[in-house]
């Protein structure tokens, strides 16, 4: 067990439709990362929040958002939903802005229907 | 240049042999090498990772190895067993750019 939560494990939606995914970080650890597992594009990174603000910005569409609230729990917003948007979404967080190691939760399913 | 080249795509092996996985990379802003093991409906789990200042890591069965001037590190994974039948992703990150460039996978299978 990593450590990091996430919730849902599975969400199966329709296109068009806005959905928010949970992350609560390992106890201790200020960064959250998100990354999308697909098929073609394998692991990629979206989005770094550090202690409540934005760090990096990775391939991350514009439909796409996160924020990190004062307990440190972060959430993904993935709005007007496409097809193509079906994918795992990884929560990972590690300690500081710059430290490694990232621990990664299970993640949660997204089904586009 | 973020880019991470990991090969085989998949793997087979005997129980009781030796199992090897390699990446290559270009950016040479890269100081941190992690392994990371997926099983199906889990999230990658961090294996072992190694810094540039040394050549070689070992942690029980995995060991690391790692050149510098080619560029490329490698996963060895010795007396596999079947229960390291999993996908294995190689990564890198730099102090500029914290968050991980993975390779695209690894699917190894041991069989018995």
């Amino acid at each position: 067990d990593s450590g990091v939560t996430q919730t849902p494990k599975h969400l199966i939606t329709a296109t068009g439709q806005r959905v928010t995914l949970r992350c609560s970080p390992r106890s201790g650890d200020l960064s959250v990362y998100w990354y999308q597992q697909s098929l073609d594009q394998g692991l990629q990174f979206l989005i770094q929040y550090y202690n409540g603000e934005e760090r990096a910005k990775g391939n991350i569409l514009e439909r796409f958002s996160a924020q990190q609230f004062p307990d440190l729990h972060s959430e993904l917003n993935l709005s007007s939903l496409e097809l193509g948007d079906s994918a795992l979404y990884f929560c990972a967080s590690s300690l500081g802005q710059n430290n490694q190691p990232q621990h990664f939760g299970d993640g949660t399913r997204l089904s586009i229907l | 240049q973020q880019q991470v080249k990991q090969s085989p795509q998949s793997l087979i092996v005997q129980k009781g042999g030796i199992s090897i996985i390699n990446c290559a990379y270009e950016n040479t802003a890269f100081d941190y090498f992690p392994w990371y093991q997926q099983f199906p409906g889990k999230g990658p789990a961090l294996l072992i990772a190694i810094r540039p200042d040394v050549s070689e890591k070992k942690e029980g069965r995995f060991t690391i190895s790692f050149n510098k001037s080619a560029k490329q590190f490698s996963l060895h994974i010795m007396d596999s067993q079947p229960g390291d039948s999993a996908t294995y992703f190689c990564a890198a990150s730099n102090a500029g750019r914290r968050a991980l460039t993975f390779g695209s996978g690894t699917r190894l299978q041991v069989q018995p």
